[in-house]
């Protein structure tokens, strides 16, 4: 089992919808989470960083992190098809810290 | 500024010779990081710097694999003699230092072995 689960899609929305991407872990040493956006043949752009559990809001994308349930989401709303592409969660310990990514989901928003 | 460079974008070579991959950091960065993105296995951690020391090789998927930092800025990853599996992109991250900070990554090197 991979310590960063995440479903890889494809998932295909229209324009304006609420997107909502998820991941599950299994360490619970994890304590800094990120987002990250992907477009192809790019390498990753970080979209949101947060530390524990709580919610991060920046523009149109939330970030929810819950230690509890080891469950984070990322949350786009009036999604755009620019905003087509691969998302990536990541995550990581206190010590190096080395990134430890879920497989991506794959977004498509449709004009 | 400028951001992460790596170089070349795209290498294409033969099994069983070696390849060099080159990453420049963000001015000021001291700390360096190597990932693999292939299709089956995702985004994997390969080693990271921490000036030109490497604290953490746990990544390093066997012992073709070599990584060196000079002056605390370029890196070069090396892979000896290599083999169908090697073919992924070879992405480089920096941040200001180790530790949970941001980490800004490069466009990759696309590495295909025939």
């Amino acid at each position: 089992q991979k310590e960063v689960e995440q479903d890889p899609g494809p998932l295909s929305v229209p324009e304006g919808a609420i997107v909502s991407l998820n991941c599950t872990y299994s360490n619970s040493a994890f304590q800094y989470f990120m987002w990250y956006r992907q477009y192809s043949r790019k390498g990753p752009e970080l979209l949101m960083y947060t530390y524990s559990s709580g919610n991060k809001e920046d523009g149109r994308f939330t970030a929810q992190v819950d230690k509890s349930s080891k469950y984070i989401s990322l949350f786009i709303r009036d999604s755009q098809p620019s905003d087509s592409a691969t998302y990536l969660c990541a995550m990581s310990h206190n010590q190096g810290g080395k990134l430890i990514f879920g497989q991506g989901t794959e977004l498509s928003v449709k004009p | 500024g400028a951001g992460v460079s790596q170089s070349p974008s795209n290498k294409v070579t033969e099994k069983g010779k070696d390849v060099e991959l080159r990453c420049d950091p963000i001015s000021g960065h001291t700390a360096l990081y190597w990932y693999r993105q292939s299709l089956g296995q995702g985004l994997e951690f390969l080693i990271y710097f921490q000036g030109n020391s490497a604290p953490d090789k746990s990544g390093l998927p066997s012992d073709r694999f070599s990584a060196e930092r000079t002056g605390g800025s370029v890196s070069t990853l090396t892979i000896q003699r290599t083999q169908q599996e090697d073919s992924a992109v070879y992405l480089c991250a920096s941040s200001l230092a180790a530790g949970p900070n941001e980490q800004f990554f490069g466009p990759g090197t696309r590495l295909t072995v025939l």
